[in-house]
C-alpha cells in the first residue's frame, strides 16, 4: 500500500486549526492511526482507527476520514504541537507531515 | 512503569553485525506481538520485523530480509534484532515497540531507541 501526505510542512501560528491530509492507494476500511513525534524524541501515538483518541491525548487532536482520504485536525495550536506527524496502516507509515509555529 | 528500553546500538563499519536489544517492563510481555521500525536520520519510519508472542509468526520487510534475525527471551521480556552484512542505508535510530494487543499491527508503545551508524 503506498500513503502519501499533504501538506509535507505547515508553516502556522499559535491557537491556528491545522488539517492533515492522508491518502492511501486503496481502500483501508477506516484502519489508519496517527502518530506524533517532536524533536528527538520517539513517535507517539494519537488516533487509531481513524477517529479513537488514545488514552492522555488532549482532545483539540481528531481524526475522520474512510476509504482512501483521512484527517488529523488539530484545534487551537499549542507550542508543544510542533511535530512531525505521520499516519500509518498496517506496516506503512506515510512520509510525514512537519507542523512548525 | 510500563517501558521499553533498547541497546545495543552502535558504530559499525560496513559488512559488519549488531545485536541489538529490548527489554520491556510493567506488562504481560509475552502476549504481545513486538516490532522493530528504524528511522534513517532526517527521514521517516520504516518497519523493520515483527514477531508474534512466543515466537510463533515473525516476519522481514524487504530492506533487511536476508540479513536479520527477530527473536524473543518471554522469560526475560526482551526482544532482539540481529542484522549481519550492514550497510550505510542501514544507519539510523532503531526503536523498540510494541504491537497493540487488539488493534491489527498498531504500534502502540515506543521504546527511547538505540543509534545505528554504519560507517568506514
Amino acid at each position: 500500500i503506498q500513503m502519501t501526505q499533504y501538506p509535507l510542512l505547515l508553516s502556522t501560528s499559535l491557537g491556528d486549526r491545522v488539517t492533515i491530509t492522508c491518502r492511501t492507494s486503496r481502500d483501508i476500511r477506516g484502519n489508519l492511526a496517527w502518530y506524533q513525534q517532536r524533536p528527538g524524541r520517539a513517535p507517539n501515538l494519537l488516533i487509531y482507527s481513524t477517529s479513537t483518541l488514545q488514552s492522555g491525548v488532549p482532545s483539540r487532536f481528531s481524526g475522520s476520514g474512510s476509504g482512501t482520504e483521512y484527517t488529523l485536525t488539530i484545534t487551537s495550536l499549542q507550542a508543544e504541537d510542533a511535530a512531525t506527524y505521520y499516519c500509518h496502516q498496517l506496516q506503512t507509515f506515510g512520509p510525514g507531515t512537519t507542523v512548525d509555529i | 512503569q510500563v517501558r521499553l528500553v533498547e541497546s545495543g546500538g552502535a558504530l559499525v563499519k560496513p559488512g559488519g553485525s549488531l545485536r541489538l536489544s529490548c527489554v520491556a517492563s510493567g506488562f504481560a510481555f509475552s502476549e504481545y506481538y513486538m516490532t522493530w521500525i528504524r528511522q534513517a536520520p532526517g527521514r521517516g519510519l520504516e518497519w523493520i520485523s515483527h514477531i508474534s508472542g512466543r515466537s510463533i509468526f515473525e516476519d522481514y520487510g524487504d530492506s533487511v530480509k536476508g540479513r536479520a534475525t527477530i527473536s524473543r527471551d518471554d522469560a526475560k521480556n526482551s526482544v532482539y534484532l540481529q542484522i549481519n552484512n550492514l550497510r550505510a542505508d542501514d544507519t539510523g535510530m532503531y526503536y523498540c515497540v510494541r504491537l497493540h494487543l487488539r488493534q491489527l499491527m498498531l504500534p502502540d508503545l515506543w521504546g527511547q531507541g538505540t543509534l545505528v551508524t554504519v560507517s568506514s
